[in-house]
Formats: C-alpha cells, structure tokens, sequence
C-alpha cells in the first residue's frame, strides 16, 4: 500500500524557518518524481515544488522560489522541504504527493504550517 | 501559468441525479502528437487529502466507482457523476499537468439536495 507521511510542521513566527519531512513506504521511492501542494485554511490547492526521481531537477511556483527547497533521500525514502523567510501567506496544509508523469496520485495526510506573530 | 476556471462553485443535487461540473482551461492541455489531455480530477471531503479520480482527463483512476467519468479536450472539461451518492458529498478540483507550473481549479462543492 502506498503510503506518504508529512512530519514537521508547527507554529511559527514571520521570517523563521522550517524543515519538513515526508516518509514514503509502499512503492520504489527512487522511480517517482514527488511534489509538494500546500492548501491553505478553507482555500484551494496550490502546487509548491517536485523534485525529479535522482533529485537533480527542481521546480518551484514562484510565490516559494529562492526561499524553500526541495530535496530527497532515496536511501531512506524521504522527501523535505525547507522554507525559509516564513510569510504569514505560507500558512497552509502542505501535502507531499507522489507524481506520475506529472499528474499526482497518491497524496500524504497534510502537515500543517501556522506562521503567526 | 496556465489558469483554471471551474463552474459551478457549487452544486446541490438529489441522490441518484446526475451531477455535472465544468472545467476551462485558458490555453489547450492536449498533446496533439498521442491526442492525450493532461488533465485530472480530484475530489477531497472535508479533513482529507484530494483522491485522484480521473487521469488523462477520463481514465478512471483504479478503485474509483463507474459513476464517475470525464470528457472533454482541449481547452473544455466535465467531471460527471452519474448517480449521486450521499458519500460523493465533497469539493471536487480539475488541475492540469500539461506545463509547469502545476495549476488547479477554484473548486465545485457537491452537496445533497
């Protein structure tokens, strides 16, 4: 069974930085481009980043670029995302989402970022 | 970036109706050289992450239920439930995967008539 699990979110303050992680399980990690989509409260899905299955191509939307990066470690089947420069409008659900052929099929439960003052 | 419109934001019908939701996009999603729309429908209830209903804007993902089904090309898509059931209750998204970056619909929520 393919299963993606986010870890790392929390509340935060304006400018801070933070680190998540997503273990994957159920499927050869290495093979897939992966992705994040972060949904903020009450509001739609927006396409943050993926990352090619070796990691040496990156993409990013360009509300994150030159603050977060994307990043894996096929050896134990993780995926990150470290955001630096928190805004108050990166406060969202980021949900890590197995990627094929760009379109996405399995998604993660979602961890939540609260940036707040 | 290439923008999706859905309509309607949302929609009420009866159990057992068909229900009809309608995607545009602003630029053609169609791969003339295999005639294949990167295009998907997903749909997400209240607490849970979207699930994939429909690739290539009407392959039916595995597991999903026949009352399910997509049509369209180019630029016009529909999302169709042929048969409300009262667990179809949810926001269901159309997103395209033709160019980067990613882009999703607004959203249509089905709720019960």
């Amino acid at each position: 069974e393919v299963q993606l699990v986010e870890s790392g979110g929390g509340l935060i303050h304006p400018g801070e930085s933070l680190r998540l992680s997503c273990e994957a399980s159920g499927f050869t990690f290495g093979n897939y481009w992966v992705d994040w989509v972060r949904q903020a409260p009450g509001k739609g899905l927006v396409w943050v980043s993926r990352i090619s299955p070796d990691g040496s191509i990156t993409n990013y939307a360009n509300s994150v670029k030159g603050r977060f990066t994307i990043s894996r470690d096929n050896a134990r089947s993780a995926l990150y995302l470290q955001m630096h420069s928190l805004r108050f409008e990166d406060t969202a659900v980021y949900f890590c989402v197995r990627d094929v052929d760009r379109y996405l099929d399995y998604w993660g439960q979602g961890t939540l970022v609260t940036v707040s003052s | 970036d290439i923008v999706m419109t859905q309509s309607p934001d949302s929609l009420a019908v009866s159990l057992g109706e068909r229900a009809t939701i309608n995607c545009k996009s602003s630029q053609s999603v169609l791969r003339t050289s295999d005639n294949k729309n990167f295009l998907t429908w997903f749909q997400q209830k209240p607490g849970q992450p979207p699930q994939l209903l429909i690739y290539w804007a009407s392959t039916r993902q595995s597991g999903v239920p026949d009352r399910f089904s997509g049509s369209g090309s180019g630029t016009d898509f529909t999302l169709t439930i042929s048969s409300l059931q009262a667990e179809d209750v949810a926001v269901y998204y159309c997103q395209q995967y033709y160019d980067l970056p990613l882009t999703f619909g607004g959203g249509t929520k089905v709720e019960v008539k």
